[in-house]
């Protein structure tokens, strides 16, 4: 079975652009949680969509968003970019099935704003 | 206050030996899970152990187990016999509520690992 993969691996923007990530999780898994990561902050999670609704989300300006598509696959986006926004961008997807209750992380997308 | 707490930033471990990575939590929730991820270099998160509140027994998943506390809210990881490969960062998470409908995990800051041949 595949893993949850996450597109582009790398970016670099520059500050005030937009940009969009994409995560597609595990085949069966409906549930998937974005986290954020930076030295300074550590981790931190974004939100969480199951079933193209977001069902928690994390403490974090409008600027961030996400949706989840028919096919589980899901987009944040982050508009008007700043220099903080620099970070790692993980994915995590979760079964329906909660024998394990492990949440499957992808290899995340490494933002730089300049 | 810190909802899960890491308190060695980095440990050196000789080859073999076996080490315990430290970690407490901070819940009113009766009902809640416990993780330990390993992250090497490439940033990939990988599941290492699980503990929910109300397991009676201590996890263990091979050279892996969770020293489970509940009084105290302590969750350290133990892990036996050390390879070269373990050197990586390690991160304790929560899950507060029930485990359904609720996919939200709280990280600790981290320990960095390191096995010296």
């Amino acid at each position: 079975k595949a893993g949850v993969t996450q597109t582009p691996r790398y970016l670099i923007k520059t500050r005030g652009q937009q940009v969009t990530l994409s995560c597609s999780p595990i085949s069966g898994h409906r549930s998937v949680s974005w986290y954020q990561q930076t030295p300074g902050q550590g981790l931190q999670f974004l939100f969480e969509y199951f079933s193209e609704t977001q069902r928690n989300k994390g403490n974090f300006p409008g600027r961030f968003s996400g949706r989840q598509f028919s096919n589980s696959r899901s987009e944040m986006n982050v508009s008007t970019l700043e220099l903080g926004d620099s970070a790692l961008y993980l994915c995590a997807s979760s079964p329906l099935d909660r024998a394990t209750y492990e949440q499957y992380f992808g290899p995340g997308t490494r933002l730089t704003v300049t | 206050a810190q909802k899960i707490t890491q308190t060695q930033p980095g440990m050196f471990v000789q080859e073999k030996e076996a080490v315990t990575l430290d970690c407490t939590y901070d819940t009113s929730d009766q009902s809640y899970g416990l993780f330990w991820y390993k992250q090497p270099s490439s940033g990939e998160m990988i599941f290492l152990i699980y503990q929910g509140s109300y397991d009676e027994q201590n996890a263990t998943e091979g050279r892996y187990s969770l020293n489970f506390q509940k009084a105290r809210k302590s969750a350290n990881l133990v892990i036996s016999a050390s390879q070269l490969g373990d050197s990586a960062m390690y991160f304790c998470a929560m899950r507060e509520g029930p485990n359904f409908g609720n996919e939200k995990l709280t990280f600790g800051t981290g320990t960095r690992l390191t096995i010296i041949p």
